[in-house]
């Protein structure tokens, strides 16, 4: 069975404390691995789309990155507006049966501190 | 542009009410997708379109009815609401790259 899972659930951090936020997947055929962010109460917004191994996406503060097995988003000096749940989802090639379906992780809820 | 809109943003029903949760978008995403979102499951994925006139079952179908008349809207129908049925409904399209844009969310209690 395909499985995404991220780590850890939950992350304290105080402002300017880089970490980094995990997510291993179990899937064959994978087409592409997306990072999304989401806020309480809202719907999740698309941050990052990783397609091979090796490939690296920045945006400001985060920095998305992607092995066979796993996917990692680092974040660099964090800021208390970084404060979020981070999903990470997996979509599987066409050929594999997975063109139209996204399977989420349960997400990391970020909290950032003063 | 106001992207991918979801109404009502709340809902209360009582055990075995029917009801519509309303969904729009004015991106011309072809594909458009209901999903569910509960506590520790993730987002499951209900139903998706390919397209006007085109549906198909996701993970979690079962008590849900889609159509797809236009490209803009995706209407989600549940047929006799149960309270497994409670959770929060998002609608989304999908993007030429595969990445999908969410609207804000319907929450749900069936009582």
């Amino acid at each position: 069975e395909d499985q995404v899972t991220q780590s850890p659930e939950a992350l304290r951090l105080q402002e300017g404390e880089s970490s980094s936020l995990n997510c291993s997947y179990t899937v064959s055929g994978l087409r592409g691995l997306f990072w999304y962010r989401q806020d309480p109460g809202k719907g999740p917004e698309f941050l990052f789309t990783l397609y091979s191994a090796g490939e690296e996406k920045e945006k400001e503060r985060l920095k998305a990155t992607l092995t066979k097995k796993e996917s990692f988003l680092h974040i660099t000096a964090p800021k208390p507006e970084d404060s979020a749940t981070y999903l990470c989802a997996v979509q599987l090639g066409i050929l594999t049966g997975g063109g139209n379906k996204l399977t989420f992780g349960t997400g990391t809820q970020l909290k950032v501190e003063l | 542009n106001a992207g991918v809109t979801q109404t009502p943003k709340f809902q209360v029903l009582k055990t075995g009410q029917s009801m519509t949760l309303q969904c729009a978008q004015d991106m011309n995403h072809e594909y458009m997708s209901w999903y569910r979102q509960d506590p520790g499951m993730g987002l499951r994925l209900i139903h998706y379109s390919v397209g006007a006139g085109i549906t198909d079952q996701g993970e979690v179908p079962n008590g849900y009815n889609v159509s797809r008349s236009t490209t803009e809207d995706f209407p989600l129908r549940l047929l006799s609401a149960a309270p497994s049925q409670t959770s929060v409904y998002f609608c989304a399209t999908r993007g030429g790259h595969y990445e999908q844009y969410f609207g804000p969310g319907t929450r749900l209690t069936v009582t």
